[in-house]
């Protein structure tokens, strides 16, 4: 079957640390994956997806992730975090039950300190 | 700023009864997918619509239901209300119906509360 799993419930980092929020996926075929923010009161953003191709993937507000299918890992990586990175991030990978229906994780809450 | 816009923000049930929640896509986009999301979860596929045809549908009950419009705009209807249907119940939309067509847009999302 498939899901995602977000190892970490909380993650609290100083401003201007580096990041790295973990995801590990199960599925059978070729993923499609995705990182989505989502702050207080607001839907969900596209922080970036991969479909194929350069297993590196950039995305907004210079976040990236790397997909790596030994692993079955599609970790998001910040060099340097902003306060205004506080929010609730979910991956989530492609559903088989609709074209573009998504499995999400149950999400990784992070709280920047000064 | 998404364009994707729903109604209402909030509202509170009572069990037993039924709710009708409304999604406006963005413009341009042909198919809509709903969400649940419980508190401290993420958001569970509840179906996608395209061309006003359900065509998917995740693990839920069949007293959860929908529509879609000529629009393209959604409804989602959720009759004999249960506490457990207590949740942030997300809109979201998209240019196609296919898998990898690209990027889904959400709204802000309906806080229903069942009591």
């Amino acid at each position: 079957a498939q899901s995602v799993t977000q190892p970490d419930i909380h993650i609290t980092v100083s401003e201007g640390a580096s990041l790295e929020l973990r995801c590990n996926y199960s599925y059978g075929a070729t993923p499609y994956l995705f990182w989505y923010v989502q702050s207080p009161g607001q839907g969900l953003q596209l922080l970036l997806k991969y479909f194929s191709g350069d297993t590196l993937v950039q995305g907004i507000k210079g976040f990236e992730a790397e997909f790596k299918r030994s692993q079955s890992s599609f970790n998001l990586r910040k060099p340097s975090v902003h306060w205004s990175d506080a929010a609730e991030y979910f991956c989530a990978v492609g559903a088989s039950q609709a074209g573009t229906a998504l499995i999400f994780g149950k999400g990784t809450t992070l709280s920047v300190s000064s | 700023e998404t364009g994707v816009t729903q109604s209402p923000t909030h509202l509170i049930k009572t069990r037993g009864q039924q709710v009708t929640l409304r999604c406006s896509s963005q413009s341009g986009h042909n198919t809509v997918s709903w969400y649940q999301q419980a508190l401290g979860q993420g958001p569970q596929f509840i179906f996608q619509y395209y061309r006003e045809e359900e065509n998917g549908r995740g693990n839920f009950p069949p007293r959860f239901s929908g529509l879609q419009f000529p629009n393209y705009s959604s409804e989602l209807n959720v009759n004999a209300l249960e506490l457990d249907d207590s949740a942030l119940y997300l809109c979201a939309s998209s240019l196609g119906a296919a898998r990898g067509t690209g990027e889904l847009f959400f709204g802000e999302g309906s806080r229903l509360t069942v009591l």
